[in-house]
C-alpha cells in the first residue's frame, strides 16, 4: 500500500529536549516536504527536499533542520524546542519533475512542548 | 510576497444545496493550483490540480476552475460526507526554487442532512 507514515504520532516534551520526527513514504518519491498546521493559520512549509542530499527552506524554517540522506526518509530534527514549536505535524511526498505534483501527507504528528 | 486567501473561512450548509470556494491568489507566476481535502485528525487528501487559467476538473460533486487571480471550488448538492476542510496551494513559477507551496487558511465546510 502507497503510503507515508510519521513517528511518533503524538508527542510531548520539554523545552530544549532535541527531538526528531520521522517520515517514510515507498512511492519512490523524489519530493518531500514538512509542513506545520496551526489553527486559522492553515498549512505552512518549513522545509521541502526535491531530491536526495538537495533541501530548501520553505516559510518557516527557524528552529528546525532536516537532512535527505536517502529517497525514502525526509526526518524532521527540533535541536532545542521551545513552546512555540507545538503544533500538528505534517510530512508529505510527491512526484516531482520541475513541478510538484500531488502530494501524498502522512497522518500527522501531534507535538507539545511545555 | 506571494499570498492565498481563502473565503469564507466557515461554510454552512443543507443537503442539495450547492455552493462555492473561493481561493484567490497573488504569485509572480503560477506553476500550479491545487486542492486538498483534510478530514478532523488527518492528513490532507489531493483533490485537483489546475495549471492554466480556464482550466476545469470535476469529481464527483465537486468541480475545480481557475482564472488569473483565483480558483473556485463548486460544490454540487453535497451531502453530508462532504463536510470537511477543504485547502487550496500554490506553487509559484519562481526561478530560485520550484519547490515552495503556499497553502490558504482553507475553509471549513459543515452540510447537515
Amino acid at each position: 500500500e502507497a503510503q507515508v507514515t510519521q513517528n511518533p504520532r503524538y508527542l510531548i516534551t520539554v523545552t530544549g529536549k532535541k527531538l526528531t520526527v520521522t517520515c517514510s513514504q515507498n512511492m519512490n518519491h523524489e519530493y518531500m516536504s514538512w509542513y506545520r498546521q496551526d489553527p486559522g493559520l492553515g498549512l505552512r512549509q518549513i522545509y521541502y527536499s526535491m531530491n536526495v542530499e538537495v533541501t530548501d527552506k520553505g516559510d518557516v524554517p527557524e528552529g528546525y533542520k532536516v537532512s535527505r540522506k536517502e529517497k525514502r526518509n525526509f526526518p524532521l530534527i527540533l535541536e532545542s524546542p521551545s513552546p512555540n514549536q507545538t503544533s500538528l505535524y505534517f510530512c508529505a511526498s510527491s512526484l516531482a519533475s520541475g513541478r510538484v505534483h500531488e502530494q501524498y501527507f502522512g497522518p500527522g504528528t501531534r507535538l507539545t512542548v511545555t | 510576497e506571494d499570498q492565498v486567501t481563502q473565503s469564507p473561512e466557515a461554510l454552512r450548509l443543507q443537503e442539495g444545496e450547492s455552493s462555492s470556494l473561493n481561493c484567490s491568489y497573488t504569485v509572480s507566476g503560477l506553476r500550479g493550483l491545487f486542492w486538498y481535502r483534510q478530514d478532523p485528525g488527518k492528513g490532507p487528501e489531493f483533490l485537483f490540480t489546475l495549471y492554466s487559467a480556464g482550466e476545469e476538473k470535476e469529481k464527483e460533486r465537486l468541480k475545480a476552475t481557475l482564472t488569473k487571480k483565483e480558483s473556485f471550488l463548486h460544490i454540487t448538492a453535497p451531502k453530508p460526507e462532504d463536510s470537511a476542510t477543504y485547502l487550496c496551494a500554490v506553487q509559484a513559477r519562481t526561478t530560485d526554487s520550484w519547490g515552495k507551496l503556499q497553502f490558504g487558511a482553507g475553509t471549513q465546510v459543515v452540510v447537515t442532512p
